[in-house]
């Protein structure tokens, strides 16, 4: 697959603080990226997404930045509450590959302590 | 969005047997993928799941030891054969939509195998 991939394997925060989970890609031809919250015995649950002609796009408590320039994608998530433990990953879509069809980062397992 | 409900949710099977995957979505979707999730590993694309013709397979994977089937838009099978203990992980489905300026895809909350 593609090379999409993860600074940090784990990220711990206390509530209340900002956390920042951090991505990399390889392939130039990457125009859509998602990023997933992935709880213990769950799938992977849709958070946000922002397309490669945009650098910065907001949701509710979430905000993706992209820096096309470096191919770094980064998630952003203000106030961490506990019920945001989980394991976050990137996503990204190929230019002209079928739409859906992901190339999944490694994961950031990002724990929440109060 | 849409609801994706997989069968079996879990299942524990003997190796060299084979085990075949439901997926069931509640309303009509363009694409729809199968993944595999390895113990502590992120999601791997195994393929996508063509409506009335073969399942077109990523890199590493082959119609031999997942075959697919998908005879209309709201279901599909995957199923995991001649099982052995690197078989276990989770296998999910996921679905899309087609025809919208951002395509995110869904999942289903997958099925966790072991082989034994």
């Amino acid at each position: 697959g593609e090379s999409v991939g993860l600074h940090l394997p784990t990220l711990s925060v206390q509530e209340g603080d900002n956390s920042i989970i951090n991505c990399a890609y390889s392939n130039s031809a990457s125009d859509y990226f998602i990023w997933y919250k992935q709880e213990s015995g769950k799938g992977p649950q849709f958070i946000i997404d922002i397309r490669s002609n945009m650098d910065k796009r907001q949701g509710q408590r979430v905000t993706v930045l992209l820096n096309k320039t470096v191919k770094h994608l980064s998630l952003q998530i203000a106030a961490t509450q506990p019920g945001d433990s989980a394991v976050y990953f990137c996503a990204e879509n190929i230019r002209g590959s079928t739409l859906g069809r992901l190339y999944f980062g490694r994961g950031t397992q990002l724990t929440v302590w109060p | 969005s849409a609801v994706i409900s997989q069968k079996p949710s879990r299942d524990i099977c003997q190796r060299g047997t084979s085990l075949t995957i439901q997926c069931q979505v509640d309303s009509q979707v363009t694409m729809m993928f199968w993944y595999r999730q390895q113990p502590g590993q992120s999601l791997t694309l195994i393929a996508t799941a063509n409506q009335g013709s073969e399942a077109t397979y990523e890199s590493g994977f082959v119609i031999d030891k997942f075959p697919i089937s998908r005879p209309n838009l709201t279901f599909s099978t995957l199923t995991v054969s001649n099982m052995s203990p690197e078989d276990s992980s989770i296998y999910l489905c996921s679905v899309a939509f087609g025809g919208r300026p951002n395509t995110e895809a869904f999942f289903g909350q997958g099925t966790r195998l072991t082989v034994v």
